[in-house]
């Protein structure tokens, strides 16, 4: 099973503000398999960025992903007070298909 | 509108069986492989299970295996999750998600999950 590890496990921001959110793999996921998702309370997760550095369709462009064999980051710039919520990066490349524990994004 | 509507959570006591339901609307449901995720209370994602798009293939988490049955009726869009033999460990919300794709430049697809329904709650509890 890939573990992913994300960090830190929470990260207080102010709006205007960039954010760096970290995923790292236990094994070379592939960044063609590499999903981040934002979660807001009380919602279902929504889909931000597949194969780790392209925006789902409806996505702003203030959120970018990057990385390659264990490493990922999702960007957030210029943080909106919308962005404040919980991010799960999830591999697709073998089953069982793992999500890390989640990076919660709080207002400083 | 592509969307997908869970049904059929609630409570029940340790070692019953429940029969989630998902109803899926706005695209073609047999064109698609579905999933099964779940979150328990305050926790993060897991990922349950996934049926592909024709109901051939099938694969569970190790955490459900030989407990949960995933099945599909592409007829009425329709997805299940029959789930037997229940423990407090599963008490969770149940998202229905489909997995979706998109071609890459090379010989095959990116993956991801990209309509996910709003979730159906299920309570373990004696």
């Amino acid at each position: 099973e890939i573990v992913l590890t994300q960090s830190p496990g929470t990260l207080s921001s102010s709006p205007g503000e960039r954010a760096t959110l970290s995923c790292r793999t236990s094994q070379t996921v592939g960044s063609s398999y590499l999903v981040w998702y934002q979660q807001k309370p009380g919602q279902a997760p929504r889909l931000l960025i597949y194969a780790a550095s392209s925006r789902a369709t409806g996505i702003p462009d203030r959120f970018s992903g990057s990385g390659s064999g264990t490493d990922y980051t999702l960007t957030i710039n210029r943080l909106e007070p919308e962005d404040f919520a919980v991010y799960y990066c999830q591999q697709y490349a073998s089953s069982p298909y793992t999500f890390g524990q989640g990076t919660r994004l709080d207002i400083k | 509108e592509e969307k997908v509507v869970e049904s059929g959570g609630g409570l029940v006591q340790p070692g019953g069986s429940l029969k989630l339901s998902c109803e899926a609307s706005g695209f073609i449901f047999s064109g698609y492989g579905m999933n099964w995720v779940r979150q328990a209370p305050g926790k993060g994602l897991e990922w349950v299970s996934f049926i592909s798009s024709a109901g051939v293939d099938t694969d569970y988490a190790e955490s459900v295996k030989g407990r949960f049955t995933i099945s599909r009726d592409n007829a009425k869009n329709s997805l299940y999750l029959q789930m037997n033999s229940l423990t407090v460990e599963d008490s969770a919300v149940y998202y229905c998600v489909r997995k979706g794709m998109t071609p890459s430049p090379y010989y095959y697809h990116y993956f991801y999950m990209d309509v996910w329904g709003k979730g159906t709650m299920v309570a373990v509890s004696s």
